[in-house]
C-alpha cells in the first residue's frame, strides 16, 4: 500500500503569489521525484533527489525549487506564480532496496491554476 | 538518449481485450513497467517485467516483452468500463539508474 500524500490538491491563485505545495512519504523511500504534467498526459521531470540534502534538476526546466531536509518530506516552491505554471504536479517516491524492482509511488497529486 | 514511443488513444468495446503497444530505445533497459493513471489520480504500477522474461501473467493482464525489437505490450483480457485510464510504458536501466523513462501514455476508452 503506497502511502505518499501530496497538499493540496487543487489550488488556484493570483500571479505574483508564492506557493509551496507538500509531498510526503511514510515508506522511507530515500529516492523521491518532481513531476509537471501536461493537459496532453506527458510526464516531465522537473526534479528529484536521491536522499536528505540531495536535489537535482530534471529534464523540464522548471522556476520551481526544492529542498529534502528530512526523508519523508520533498516540498516544492515556487517563489512567483505565473499563469504559465498552471498544470499537475505529481510527486513520486521509490526504493532500491534488494528485492525492489524501483517502481515509483505516486501521491495524488495537485492541480495549480495560477491566474 | 533513451526514449519510449506509445499510440496516444486506443477505443475498445466492453468485454474485447485491449492491446496497448510501446516501443523503446534502449538496449540497456533491465526494468519495464506499466502504469495506469485514472481521472484525477496519480500513476499507480499495473505490473512490471524484467529484460530477461518473454511474458508475464497476472489475471486480466498479459505482459508480453519482444527484446529484439525493443517491443512492450499489455493485453487486457475482457475490457470494463472502469478499464478506461491513462496507460503509461516505463523502461529503467538496472545498476544505478534511478530515473525511469515513460512514455507519451496511452488513453483507452471502454465503450459499451
Amino acid at each position: 500500500e503506497a502511502d505518499i500524500y501530496q497538499t493540496p490538491r487543487y489550488l488556484v491563485i493570483g500571479t505574483g503569489k508564492k506557493i509551496t505545495l507538500e509531498c510526503s512519504q511514510t515508506m522511507g523511500h530515500d529516492k523521491m521525484y518532481w513531476y509537471q504534467q501536461d493537459p496532453g498526459m506527458e510526464l516531465h521531470l522537473i526534479h528529484y533527489s536521491y536522499g536528505v540534502n540531495s536535489t537535482e534538476k530534471g529534464d523540464l526546466s522548471s522556476e520551481s525549487t526544492v529542498s529534502r531536509i528530512r526523508t519523508e518530506h520533498f516540498p516544492l516552491t515556487l517563489e512567483s506564480a505565473r499563469p504559465s505554471h498552471t498544470s499537475q504536479y505529481l510527486c513520486a517516491s521509490s526504493a532500491f532496496d534488494r528485492g525492489r524492482t524501483g517502481e515509483l509511488f505516486f501521491g495524488e497529486g495537485s492541480r495549480l491554476t495560477v491566474l | 538518449g533513451e526514449d519510449v514511443e506509445q499510440s496516444l488513444f486506443l477505443s475498445v468495446r466492453e468485454g474485447d481485450s485491449s492491446v496497448i503497444n510501446c516501443t523503446y530505445t534502449d538496449s540497456s533497459s533491465t526494468y519495464l513497467y506499466w502504469y495506469k493513471q485514472e481521472p484525477g489520480a496519480g500513476l499507480q504500477l499495473l505490473t512490471y517485467i524484467f529484460s530477461n522474461m518473454d511474458m508475464k501473467q497476472d489475471q486480466r493482464l498479459t505482459v508480453l516483452l519482444n527484446k529484439k525489437d525493443k517491443h512492450l505490450s499489455l493485453r487486457i483480457a475482457d475490457t470494463q468500463t472502469g478499464d478506461s485510464a491513462i496507460y503509461f510504458c516505463a523502461e529503467r536501466e538496472g545498476g544505478g539508474s534511478y530515473i525511469p523513462t515513460f512514455g507519451r501514455g496511452t488513453s483507452l476508452i471502454v465503450h459499451p
